[in-house]
């Protein structure tokens, strides 16, 4: 099993410039989610996805999108950068069918904005 | 809505020294409680979890935490930690019925040889 994988491992935007993130999952696991890590601020949820063709919006969404199109795959859109995104994203995903199950997390990927 | 809360944000010890870092949580209902570490430039990975039964949870590397459900805490603890502890250590709360955890803001612990 590969686990988490994200796709890239590292980008660099103009402001302005969009980007799609891909995040996949080998495990078969229902729940996924996306994440922004910032120093100090820890983990933010940005969207999570319950399922194949759903998707909520977390703690910070905003110009943020997603799509989970196929159990294993879920896509975080950016369509117009903007500084304040620069960031370390991480996906993870979780089993689900029972609420103590983990999470478990990509490598991330680490996006500057310029 | 729920909050977590880790007090320390930075942690210094020499190697043997004993660890303790502290999680508090707001939610007042049945809560799963997680710590994750992430060691430098890798992902979060679990250090261990609790749900139910003993309090005192064991995890890997050594690591073990208590679950004090008249203080909201879950602080993690080790009796002796080594260089290769260096790393961030986050807490998690997920209530029960939800598959959404709240993170606190992490701490980072150094650990000199």
């Amino acid at each position: 099993n590969a686990g988490v994988t994200q796709t890239p491992k590292f980008r660099v935007l103009k402001t302005g410039q969009s980007m799609t993130l891909l995040c996949a999952q080998d495990m078969n696991h229902e729940y996924m989610y996306w994440y922004r890590q910032d120093p100090g601020m820890g983990l933010r949820l940005i969207h999570y996805s319950v399922g194949e063709g759903t998707t909520a919006k977390g703690e910070v969404p905003d110009g943020y999108n997603v799509s989970r199109l196929k159990k294993q795959n879920f896509l975080l859109g950016l369509e117009s950068a903007a500084p304040s995104q620069t960031s370390v994203y991480f996906c993870a995903s979780n089993l689900g069918r029972n609420d103590y199950n983990e999470q478990f997390f990509g490598p991330g990927t680490r996006l500057t904005v310029l | 809505a729920q909050s977590v809360s880790q007090h320390n944000h930075h942690v210094i010890l020499s190697e043997a020294a004993s660890l303790e870092l502290g999680c508090n949580y707001s939610y007042g209902g049945t809560v799963n409680l997680f710590w994750y570490v992430q060691y430098p430039g890798q992902h979060l990975q679990l250090l261990l979890k609790y749900f139910s039964g003993d309090p005192l949870v064991k995890g890997i590397k050594g690591f073990e935490a208590e679950f004090i459900k008249s203080k909201f805490s879950f602080n993690l603890r080790k009796p002796s930690v080594q260089w290769s502890d260096t790393a961030e250590y986050f807490c998690a709360v997920m209530s029960r019925g939800s598959y959404i955890p709240t993170f606190g803001r992490g701490t980072s612990l150094i650990v000199h040889p």
